[in-house]
C-alpha cells in the first residue's frame, strides 16, 4: 500500500527556474493539500483541493500555483523560484475535510540558490 | 498566524520517564490531532480528540483536552529512545468555506538511553 508518493525527493533550483512537484495517492482520497515546513514555523497550508477540479489557496499560496487534473495526483508548481521558497514540502491527503486525519508523504528537500 | 502552539519547543529525557507537550490554541475547534514526524520523513496520525471529548488513550499515548483553557497536552509514558521524534498539533480551522488543518511549530522530544 503506496499511501502517498512525493516525487521528487530533492530538488536543487537556481533562482528564476521553475519545476513542479508531484504527488500522487491511492486512497481515493478527496482532499489533498500541500504544506511547507521551515524550522520553528512548523507546518503552513500552501494550497489544498476539496476534489478533482478544484483548488483553493491556503496560507501561503503566493509564487506557487497547483492543478488538480487527477482524483489521485496534486501538483504543485513553482513558476520563478526565488530564495525564500527554499523549504521541505509535503503533500497530504484525507477522505474527508480538515478534522479527517492526513496521510502525509515523505517530502521533498527544495533548495532555491 | 499559527493556530496551535505547542510548549516546551524542545524537551530531553532518559528512556523510561514520561514526556508531556503541551498545546494551546486561539479559536473554537471541532477537534485536536497529534502528529509525530521522525527526522526526514513525513508526520504520522497518532490520535484524534473531539472536542466534546476530555481524555483519549491509545496505547502509551495519553491526549487530554481542555476547551475552556483552549489546551491540549500529549503524554508518552515510559518512553523509549525509537519515541525520539517531533510531536506537532493540529486543529481544525474553517475558511473559505472549508474545514483545514492548522499546525503549530512542534516540540522536539529526545529520549536518551
Amino acid at each position: 500500500n503506496a499511501g502517498v508518493t512525493q516525487t521528487p525527493k530533492f530538488r536543487v533550483l537556481k533562482t528564476g527556474q521553475s519545476m513542479t512537484l508531484l504527488c500522487a495517492q491511492d486512497m481515493n482520497h478527496e482532499y489533498m493539500y500541500w504544506y511547507r515546513q521551515d524550522p520553528g514555523m512548523g507546518l503552513r497550508l500552501i494550497h489544498y483541493s476539496v476534489g478533482e477540479g478544484t483548488t483553493a489557496k491556503g496560507e501561503v499560496p503566493d509564487g506557487y500555483n497547483v492543478s488538480r487534473l487527477k482524483k489521485q495526483n496534486f501538483l504543485l508548481g513553482l513558476e520563478s523560484a526565488a530564495p525564500s521558497q527554499t523549504s521541505v514540502y509535503f503533500c497530504a491527503s484525507s477522505k474527508g475535510q480538515g478534522g479527517e486525519k492526513l496521510f502525509f508523504g515523505s517530502g521533498t528537500q527544495l533548495s532555491v540558490l | 498566524s499559527q493556530q496551535g502552539e505547542e510548549d516546551p519547543q524542545a524537551l530531553s529525557i532518559q528512556e523510561g520517564e514520561n514526556a508531556t507537550m503541551n498545546c494551546s490554541y486561539k479559536t473554537s475547534i471541532n477537534n485536536l490531532q497529534w502528529y509525530r514526524q521522525n527526522s526526514g520523513r513525513g508526520l504520522v496520525h497518532l490520535i484524534l480528540i473531539r472536542s466534546n471529548e476530555r481524555e483519549k488513550h491509545s496505547g502509551r499515548l495519553r491526549v487530554t483536552l481542555d476547551t475552556s483553557k483552549k489546551s491540549s497536552s500529549l503524554l508518552i509514558t515510559a518512553s523509549r529512545a525509537a519515541d525520539t521524534a517531533s510531536y506537532f498539533c493540529a486543529t481544525d480551522a474553517f475558511s473559505g468555506g472549508y474545514n483545514k488543518l492548522i499546525f503549530g511549530a512542534g516540540t522536539r522530544l529526545a529520549v536518551h538511553p
